[in-house]
Order: structure tokens, then C-alpha cells, then sequence
């Protein structure tokens, strides 16, 4: 089945010490999202890619960096993870805007020490 | 800014209950999704609407869109355990790809 597959899914990293989460899909979808999600509240967008295009949503912090090689992966990066990014991360996937659902894999859940 | 408020926060009920959940706005949307997360995994669709009044029935699941497309409740009937999870709203605005997400409501079905 056509899938958003998250790695790993649960991710430990000491204070300071950079983290890389990745994303893959199999759905050829053009458009894919980074969310980062806290304890039962709403998903919080921190950047999406339109293909390469890359859109920066403006209260991401700079710690948090993405890279989309190609089509089908996409890696989120948090240089120096603080004990405030300690969150779920969700990545998703659609084909495009307008009505067009968003496909989401089961998420990262990133413990900071 | 677009704001999407979602009521109530968190419920807790007994199997075979009915409940009604609400997502409300100021602003007006082009369309609106529902998603239902469990535990541990992401959001999965649950349906989306488009016009005004639209009423969406997905088994026990009725979803309805205000006139005003201001406006969304999702109503279940009968509920079951099953039906545990985080109710999202996430509505549609303008032709870009950016939901705006309501903060969701938490649902638990007691046997």
C-alpha cells in the first residue's frame, strides 16, 4: 500500500546533540509537510515544499532545518534540540492545495535528556 | 489571522452515548477536513466538505458544514470504544497548501 513512512519512531538525543528525522513516501505526492505536534494539541506546521520550493512558516525557529532530495524523502533537522522540542513530529503528504487530504505517517516521537 | 476553535476540549462518555463536537470560526472556509488521531499514530482523513449546509454521514459519523461555511460539528451516534481519539478540524483557505488546524478534541469512550 502507498504510505508515509516515518523513521525512527522513537528518537532519544541529549540537549545540544543534533537529531535528523526522516520521512519517505511512496504516494508521488508533490507537496510534503513537517509538523511538530505536543500532547493532544493540533499539529503546528513548521515548513512545507511545494516539489523544491521551500516554504519556512515565519515562528519556525532556526534550530529547525529541512532538506528534500528528492520526490520521495524528506529530512527534518534540529541542530541544538532544547528541552522545549521535545514533541511528536509529524510529516504528511498531499497533491497539492484545494481539497486535497493530507496523508500523514505515525510521527517521530523525540524524548530530549 | 484564521482561527479554528474546537469544543469540547475533551469528553468522556459511556459506550453507546450520543455526542456532537464543534469547530468554530469568524473567518470563512473554502472546505473543512476532520481527522481522527489515536494514539501513537498520525491523523487519518475522515471526510471533507465543501458547500455550505453539506451533510457527510460516515457510518455512526455525521459530519455537517455551517451555511456560512463558518462552521463545522461532528456528531456520533451510538458511541463505541472504537471511536477513542483526537478529533481535529483543519479548514481550507485560499488556493495555498496550509490548513489551519483547530486544537482538537479529545474523545473517550468508556465500555
Amino acid at each position: 500500500d502507498a504510505m508515509v513512512i516515518q523513521n525512527p519512531r522513537y528518537q532519544v538525543t541529549q540537549f545540544g546533540k543534533p537529531v535528523t528525522l526522516s520521512c519517505s513516501q511512496t504516494l508521488n505526492h508533490n507537496v510534503m509537510y513537517w509538523y511538530q505536534q505536543k500532547s493532544s494539541q493540533a499539529p503546528k506546521l513548521l515548513f512545507h515544499y511545494y516539489d523544491k520550493d521551500f516554504n519556512n512558516e515565519a515562528d519556525t525557529p532556526d534550530n529547525f532545518q529541512s532538506r528534500r532530495p528528492n520526490t520521495s524523502f524528506c529530512f527534518l533537522d534540529i541542530r541544538s534540540p532544547g528541552l522545549g522540542d521535545a514533541a511528536m513530529y509529524l510529516c504528511a503528504t498531499s497533491s497539492g492545495p484545494s481539497l486535497k487530504p493530507q496523508h500523514f505517517g505515525d510521527g517521530t516521537r523525540l524524548s530530549i535528556l | 489571522t484564521q482561527l479554528l476553535e474546537q469544543s469540547p476540549q475533551f469528553l468522556s462518555i459511556q459506550e453507546g452515548e450520543n455526542l456532537t463536537v464543534y469547530c468554530n470560526s469568524s473567518s470563512v472556509f473554502s472546505s473543512l477536513q476532520w481527522y481522527r488521531q489515536e494514539p501513537g499514530e498520525g491523523p487519518v482523513l475522515l471526510v471533507t466538505v465543501v458547500t455550505g449546509g453539506e451533510v457527510k454521514k460516515l457510518k455512526r459519523l455525521t459530519f455537517q458544514f455551517g451555511d456560512a461555511r463558518k462552521d463545522s460539528s461532528l456528531h456520533i451516534t451510538a458511541a463505541q470504544p472504537g471511536d477513542t481519539g483526537l478529533y481535529l478540524c483543519a479548514g481550507e483557505s485560499g488556493s495555498n497548501y496550509q490548513l489551519i488546524w483547530g486544537a482538537g478534541t479529545k474523545l473517550i469512550i468508556k465500555p
